[in-house]
């Protein structure tokens, strides 16, 4: 059965104290991993997307990596505006199965201090 | 351009109630996902459409829940005989195709009293 955990559940940091969330996943074929970011009261907003292990994709002070377990999502010198619950997603190459539906963690609920 | 719109943003509705939610995706894209959120969790999956049907309904709670999409754009989930325990966040998602990167709207919040 596919699953996705993420770690730690909640993370308090000070402004620019850099950290890392991580995501480990299950999955049968890894098609793609998802990383979203989602705002209290709002949809989850689209981040990146991984599809290989290896692979490293960056934007602004975060970057996401990709290993055949796990994903990490590094936070460079965050900022209050950084606060928010990331998401993370697997979604199964197995095209036996679901036609692309997401599995979600249940996030990291990240609060940056001034 | 747009992006994925939700109506109506809350929604409060008494136990045994029908209601009707409406996902209206962006333009163009083919594919059309339903998820639920429940307080403190990640999405969970519900219905998948490319185009006009439900290519997978596997995540459909139980045959209170249905949706449909009859022109190939705009979605409706609907559901019948409402329990408390369907209060939840209700994420629509769209992409270009089943394999795409999925876009969310804001969701509708339904409340069952």
């Amino acid at each position: 059965e596919d699953q996705v955990t993420q770690s730690p559940e909640a993370l308090r940091l000070q402004e620019g104290e850099s950290s890392s969330l991580n995501c480990s996943y299950t999955v049968s074929g890894l098609r793609g991993l998802f990383w979203y970011r989602q705002d209290p009261g709002k949809g989850p907003e689209f981040l990146f997307t991984l599809y290989s292990a290896g692979e490293e994709k960056e934007k602004e002070r975060l970057k996401a990596t990709l290993t055949k377990k796990e994903s990490f999502l590094h936070i460079t010198a965050p900022k209050p505006e950084d606060s928010a619950t990331y998401l993370c997603a697997v979604q199964d190459g197995d095209y036996g199965g679901s036609q692309g539906n997401l599995i979600f963690g249940k996030g990291t609920k990240l609060s940056v201090k001034p | 351009g747009a992006g994925v719109s939700q109506t109506p943003s809350n929604k409060v509705t008494e136990k045994g109630k029908y209601v009707e939610l409406r996902c209206d995706p962006i333009s163009g894209h083919t594919a059309l996902y339903w998820y639920r959120q429940s307080l403190g969790q990640g999405p969970e999956f519900l219905i998948y459409f490319q185009g006009t049907g439900a290519a997978d309904d596997s995540g459909l709670p139980n045959d209170r829940f249905f949706a449909v999409r009859p022109e190939g754009s705009v979605s409706t989930l609907k559901i019948q005989r409402t329990e408390r325990g369907d209060s939840a966040v209700y994420l629509c998602a769209s992409s270009f195709g089943p394999r795409e990167t999925q876009y969310f709207g804001p969701g509708t919040r339904l409340l069952v009293l």
